[in-house]
């Protein structure tokens, strides 16, 4: 069963608090992407990683890390920096870099109060 | 800096009826445009459209691109309640998606 999991798929967090989000994927796709949605946008893109331990910002990297040790995996870490957390998070791969359909997780919610 | 925008915002139609969604955008080096349908999490992909002029399609719905007036729409014929969703578009300028805000479509029974 080949696809992109996202977990957990909601997640309650108090401000000041760092939290992690996983994204596993088993497409054998070289590339991942952090989005963030918010209500009745589209998606804004966080960081991006082209291979295995290279990852690059997007346009809202503030607040934000990530690591790329496997292939398979791109963990990203919302920071107590991060002014506005609450949030819907949508990790995405691809099997290769530019000209690539991306493949979307079932993303996790994030609350902060 | 590259854009992608979509109109209309949101459109209620009945089951049955036709809609055209539309996509317009600025860039500086195409490289293709995709559209995803996002009902209540992921998004799905639905086409990547990559030359002027040609028609992909699949069953009820079919898009094409237009390079020289920067725009693509997306159509869908005989609407099922089943297409209630949001409908992005998304540029691909080789090195990343820029997404436009997308179209929220309900359709009524």
């Amino acid at each position: 069963d080949g696809g992109i999991t996202q977990s957990p798929k909601y997640l309650f967090r108090k401000e000041g608090q760092n939290v992690t989000l996983s994204c596993e994927q088993n497409l054998n796709h070289d590339a991942m992407y952090w989005y963030r949605q918010d209500p009745g946008q589209g998606l804004r893109l966080i960081y991006y990683s082209q291979i295995v331990n290279d990852f690059q910002k997007g346009d809202i990297a503030e607040g934000y890390s990530v690591s790329r040790e496997k292939k398979e995996s791109f963990p990203l870490t919302v920071t107590s920096a991060q002014k506005n957390p609450t949030a819907f998070y949508l990790c995405a791969s691809s099997m290769g870099w530019g000209g690539y359909e991306q493949y979307f997780g079932p993303g996790t919610r994030l609350t902060v109060t | 800096e590259d854009k992608v925008v979509q109109s209309p915002l949101s459109l209620v139609v009945h089951e049955g009826d036709t809609v055209t969604l539309n996509c317009s955008y600025e860039v500086t080096n195409f490289r293709s445009l995709l559209w995803y349908k996002q009902e209540k999490k992921a998004p799905t992909f639905l086409f990547m459209l990559t030359s002027s002029g040609i028609e992909k399609k699949s069953g009820r719905l079919s898009s094409i691109l237009d390079k020289k007036e920067l725009f693509s729409i997306l159509n869908i014929t005989a609407t099922q309640t089943g297409d209630s969703a949001v409908y992005l578009c998304a540029l691909n300028a080789g090195n990343m998606l820029t997404f436009g805000g997308g179209t929220r479509l309900m359709v009524k029974p």
